[in-house]
């Protein structure tokens, strides 16, 4: 089936260390991927999304993600967390073309402890 | 940043009895959406709505689930008759429009315990 997979369900890192959230698909040709965040008692927010081109796509609040085809990965990443990043973090995904609805994965759940 | 709107923040219905979530999506949207996640497990489309018909939904918005744009603002979501398995958060979606640059506005959600 057409999906997202994020392996990680809990991941716990330090402020002011690097982070990178994995994200795997499963689409058929090239997807549209996107990453969404839910902070505590918010709805999803888009952090950045993939369509095509440059496989090294900025977001907003410092993330940035890499689409690597030959992996079928997609992974979020922060060079410097900070305690408000604590949030739940989900991938997403749709094939190309057309109206397609997207997917979501499980998410991951990011702890960031001092 | 505009915003889409869900009320209730949660709602608490016993078995059997209807539901109806209230969404009102951003103004200039054209394009709506529910989506539930039930606690521990994935975001899940329900429903897509256009143009005052609903174009696509999935196999968990059986005959029990319905959507209506009554009033030009608002988007909601009726159950029925709920289920258990129903409690889960529902979440509202709009955009502005569909295909590729599809940006979907999700709301804050709307928690449902049913007992």
């Amino acid at each position: 089936a057409q999906s997202v997979t994020q392996p990680d369900i809990h991941i716990t890192v330090s402020e002011g260390a690097s982070l990178e959230l994995r994200c795997n698909y499963s689409y058929g040709a090239t997807p549209y991927l996107f990453w969404y965040v839910q902070s505590p008692g918010q709805g999803l927010q888009l952090l950045l999304k993939y369509f095509s081109g440059d496989t090294l796509v900025q977001g907003i609040k410092g993330f940035e993600a890499e689409f690597k085809r030959s992996q079928s990965s997609f992974n979020l990443r922060k060079p410097s967390v900070h305690w408000s990043d604590a949030a739940e973090y989900f991938c997403a995904g749709r094939p190309s073309g057309g109206y397609q609805k997207v997917t979501f994965g499980t998410g991951t759940k990011l702890q960031v402890i001092p | 940043e505009p915003e889409v709107t869900q009320t209730p923040s949660h709602q608490v219905t016993q078995m059997g009895q209807e539901v109806i979530l209230r969404c009102v999506p951003i103004s200039n949207h054209l394009y709506f959406y529910w989506y539930r996640q039930i606690l521990g497990q994935k975001v899940e489309f329900l429903v897509s709505f256009y143009n005052n018909e609903i174009s696509e939904k999935s196999e968990i918005f059986d005959d029990q689930f319905s959507v209506e744009r009554p009033d030009g603002s608002n988007f909601t979501l009726k159950i029925r008759s709920t289920k258990l398995e129903d409690s889960a958060m529902y979440f509202c979606a709009s955009s502005e429009k569909s295909g590729l640059n599809e940006k979907l506005f999700f709301g804050s959600g709307t928690q449902l315990s049913v007992l």
